[in-house]
């Protein structure tokens, strides 16, 4: 069985600063590893996923999210949000069997992107 | 850009009344997904299909809900009878499973059971 932690449940962060959201999974097989991001009332978006090759992991609206395998970490990035960044975002790891790829999912970080 | 489309967007019923959320999933995609979300327990798989057959509904519970493909182009997800704590926001999703590209979500059914 796999899971996701995700260390944060919200982060409050002022415009143009950094950010990281932490996540750490737990899985006996390889897996594939994603972050969805979810703005009010819609469904999740696709940020960006690992799937093999390098560790480091760029996507949409300039975030970037770094794989480390010993540490079982996959950490989210931006070096400067804006205030459209506000939103929730979701660690989602599944795993690399051909007969499985369901997504387990994190439980959320809220983020609150301050002017 | 190509879109899981979800209906209703928004439901209210009284309990005990059957409720059935419907999604279109993108054509040619092989797996789809239910999940429910809610504030207490996240994003919860329910059920999933490849090739429309089912392959997994572990996560649904089984005397009131059901998930059924009829056809590629549909999915359905069904409560009968409903109960307050269904109250919930639910989300299909669609993709190629084997390729492992990620998922697109679609916009989600907000059911309220009063």
């Amino acid at each position: 069985a796999q899971s996701v932690t995700q260390l944060d449940s919200q982060v409050p962060v002022f415009e143009e600063a950094p950010v990281e959201l932490r996540c750490n999974y737990s899985s006996s097989v390889s897996v594939y590893l994603f972050w969805y991001v979810q703005y009010p009332n819609q469904g999740l978006q696709l940020l960006l996923k690992y799937l093999s090759g390098s560790t480091l992991v760029k996507g949409i609206n300039g975030f970037e999210a770094e794989f480390n395998k010993s540490q079982t970490s996959f950490h989210l990035r931006k070096p400067s949000v804006h205030i459209s960044d506000t939103a929730e975002y979701f660690c989602a790891v599944s795993d690399n069997k051909a007969a499985g790829n369901k997504l387990t999912f994190g439980g959320g970080t809220r983020v609150l992107v301050k002017p | 850009d190509a879109r899981v489309t979800q209906t209703p967007r928004h439901k209210v019923t009284e309990m005990g009344q059957e409720v059935t959320m419907r999604c279109q999933p993108i054509l040619g995609h092989n797996t789809v997904f239910w999940y429910r979300q809610t504030m207490m327990q996240g994003l919860e798989l329910l059920a999933y299909f490849r090739n429309r057959a089912p392959l997994d509904d572990s996560g649904m519970p089984k005397d009131r809900f059901s998930a059924e493909m009829p056809d590629a182009t549909l999915a359905t997800l069904k409560i009968q009878p409903s109960e307050p704590r269904d109250s919930a926001v639910y989300f299909c999703a669609s993709g190629w499973a084997d390729r492992n590209y990620g998922y697109t979500f679609g916009s989600g059914t907000r059911l309220t059971v009063v």
